[in-house]
């Protein structure tokens, strides 16, 4: 079965800090996709980053950059400079590669991790 | 860009009560999903839809079930609505890519549902 862990529920930063969110997963899938999504005080989850498991190439964004780590199982997600629109929760998710369509792309979903940027 | 809209932003229902929550997506995805969100617990599954008339259990389907008549609109039913259902509810849709390859769920605004 599938997990993924984000094991901090919590973090507050000010301003221009950095901040990394953690993630490991567990999968026994050799081919399988990881994501982070973003969801402001609104609700509504926006999509971030899809990484495939052949990719371990790292990625930037901006200020946010993805550390893949296929050999410790993490996807980790930094922020850098953070800012008070940042402040958000964001979840780590983890969907093997459906073999057929009936299994569908289901996604397995971190517990999320809250940022609080204060100004 | 993907739009996914739901029926209500904020809901509150009785005890006992049918519920409906209505998901719409206007970009043809064959998928759809409902998700429900808890303090802790992340995003768990409910149940999908790979296409119209089609669906399978998620991951905690108990109390819930699902209507794909339209391959834009997945409904969730809550046949006899109890307090433990008081959640945020979450809707989804993605493409099946070439070669049955997983895609990207977009999500829809949430549907905050109080069971009194």
């Amino acid at each position: 079965a599938q997990k993924v862990t984000q094991a901090q529920t919590e973090i507050s930063v000010v301003e221009k800090e950095d901040v990394t969110l953690d993630c490991v997963y567990e999968t026994r899938d050799t081919t399988y996709y990881l994501f982070w999504y973003k969801q402001p005080p609104s609700g509504e989850l926006v999509f971030l980053i899809r990484r495939n498991s052949f990719d371990e190439q790292n990625e930037i964004s901006g200020r946010y950059s993805w550390n893949f780590q296929k050999s410790t199982s993490s996807f980790n997600f930094t922020i850098t400079a953070s800012q008070v629109v940042d402040s958000a929760v964001y979840f780590c998710a983890l969907s093997e590669f459906p073999m057929i369509k009936a299994a569908g792309n289901k996604l397995t979903f971190g517990g999320g991790t809250r940022v609080l940027v204060k100004p | 860009d993907v739009k996914v809209t739901q029926s209500s932003r904020y809901l509150v229902k009785r005890t006992g009560e049918k519920v409906f929550l209505e998901c719409v997506q206007d970009m043809d995805h064959e998928n759809m999903f409902w998700y429900r969100q808890d303090p802790g617990l992340g995003l768990r599954l409910i149940y999908f839809s790979y296409d119209v008339k089609m669906k399978e259990k998620g991951d905690i389907p108990e109390g819930y079930s699902v209507s794909r008549e339209k391959k834009e609109r997945f409904s969730l039913i809550l046949e006899s609505a109890s307090t433990n259902q008081t959640s945020m509810y979450l809707c989804a849709s993605s493409l099946v890519g070439a070669h049955e390859v997983t895609d990207t769920q977009y999500f829809g605004p949430g549907t905050r549902l109080t069971v009194l």
